[in-house]
């Protein structure tokens, strides 16, 4: 089936150790999303890519950073993670941003804990 | 900046019984509009969408949403919940004019008991 696959599920790291977490696609989507969500709370879009194009959110902090190789890979970069920054960490894709395929499909999450 | 209000943030219900999720927007031109489902354990799914046409959407598992335009609203509805129901339920918004990127309330917890 195809899918968005997220890994790994869960990530602990240690305060001010970089982390990477990936996000890979089977769909061809042009877009591909990160967003970080915590808990009780709406999703916060970090950054998308539309194909290859990066758009980063004016709130988005500089501690994170973003990578797109090809269309079927995504990367989010924590340089040094928070203790704030502990979160579940959302990839979606979108077909592309058009009114008739703009409907985002999305990975299971990883689950991210500081320490 | 858009905004996108859900009221209800935890309903718990029986089952049989009729749900009803607001979702009011603050953006004044043409949008988008989704309703997002999340199950326990299982990733975000799309429930149903909205861009055009018919206001009144139907969507998987029984679900439909009606645009009203003139309350700025998408309320999520379905006659009767089953158990298999009880989970986050998100409402999006995108700005029209050729915006793909969504505006997510914080989401409702539907909890349903059998």
């Amino acid at each position: 089936d195809a899918m968005v696959i997220q890994n790994p599920r869960y990530q602990v790291t240690q305060f001010g150790k970089p982390v990477t977490l990936s996000c890979s696609q089977t769909l061809n989507h042009n877009v591909m999303y990160w967003y970080q969500q915590k808990s009780s709370q709406a999703p916060k879009l970090l950054f998308h890519y539309y194909d290859k194009d990066f758009n980063n959110e004016a709130d988005t902090p500089d501690n994170f950073q973003s990578r797109r190789p090809n269309t079927s890979f995504c990367f989010l970069d924590i340089r040094s993670p928070g203790l704030g920054d502990a979160a579940m960490y959302l990839c979606a894709t979108s077909r592309d941003g058009s009114v008739a395929y703009n409907e985002q499909f999305f990975g299971p999450g990883t689950r991210l804990t500081v320490l | 900046a858009q905004s996108v209000s859900q009221h209800n943030h935890h309903v718990i219900l029986s089952e049989a019984a009729s749900l009803e999720l607001g979702c009011n927007y603050s953006y004044g031109g043409t949008v988008n509009l989704f309703w997002y489902v999340q199950y326990p354990g299982q990733h975000l799914q799309l429930l149903l969408k909205y861009f055009s046409g018919d206001p009144l959407v139907k969507g998987i598992k029984g679900f439909e949403a009606e645009f009203i335009k003139s309350k700025f609203s998408f309320n999520l509805r379905k006659p009767s919940v089953q158990w298999s129901d009880t989970a986050e339920y998100f409402c999006a918004v995108n700005a029209g004019g050729g915006s793909y990127i969504p505006t997510f309330g914080r989401g409702t917890s539907l909890i349903v008991h059998p």
